[in-house]
């Protein structure tokens, strides 16, 4: 069974650019959530979509915003990049019984 | 006050020693409790799962809950330099595909050889 594949695995942007990170969940796993990952904040929440609905939403500014595809597929995008933006970002493809399976994650890095 | 805490460490023990790793939690309204390990550059896995209060085992791993204290435990027995990694707490107000996990910040542990 294929585990959770995110794209790309490392990215460098520069202050004010936007960026666009894939999540493809493991096959038949209908939510998919997102974390942001920092030394200083550790892992915490974004948002959640299920069936191309978000269903819960993080404490983030709307510079962060996701989407669900019918394939469950998911992206995120973050607009006008800053540097405290420079993080591991963390799929979660969750499954029915509501345990969670993480990508390996994308390395943002804004300069 | 963060809604989880968790000692940051670093950790390092010998091999074959017992390790005990803890979280704290305030919000009195979480039900669902598990332990994920992180290796360097990947995403976390999933360790243990539990629900309710008591012991959980599997294999070398032990999860305690104690709701009435609001404190979460993982025992490792015969640790190995493979258990090297970062452990994270975490912990959940609904167990359906309808919630969010909060996170401890991790334990880094270390095993020596």
């Amino acid at each position: 069974k294929a585990g959770v594949t995110q794209t790309p695995r490392y990215l460098i942007k520069t202050r004010g650019q936007q960026v666009t990170l894939s999540c493809s969940p493991i096959s038949g796993h209908r939510s998919v959530s997102w974390y942001q990952q920092t030394p200083g904040q550790g892992l915490q929440f974004l948002f959640e979509y299920f069936s191309e609905t978000q269903r819960n939403k993080g404490n983030f500014p709307g510079r962060f915003s996701g989407r669900q595809f019918s394939n469950s597929r998911s992206e995120m995008n973050v607009s006008t990049l800053e540097l405290g933006d420079s993080a591991l970002y963390l799929c979660a493809s969750t499954s029915d019984l509501g345990r969670d399976t993480f990508g390996s994650g994308t390395r943002l890095t804004v300069v | 006050q963060k809604e989880v805490e968790q000692d940051p460490g670093p950790l390092s023990v010998p091999e074959g020693a017992i390790v005990s790793l803890n979280c704290t939690y305030s919000n009195s309204a979480f039900q669902y409790f598990m332990w994920y390990r992180q290796y360097s550059r990947k995403g976390p896995e999933l360790l243990m799962y539990t629900y309710s209060s008591g012991n959980k085992e599997d294999g070398r791993f032990t999860a305690q809950v104690d709701k009435s204290s609001k404190y979460i435990s993982l025992f490792i027995r015969d640790s190995q330099p493979s258990d090297s990694a970062t452990y994270l707490c975490a912990m959940s107000v609904s167990g359906g595909s309808n919630y969010k996990l909060t996170f401890g910040k991790g334990t880094l542990l270390t095993v020596n050889p």
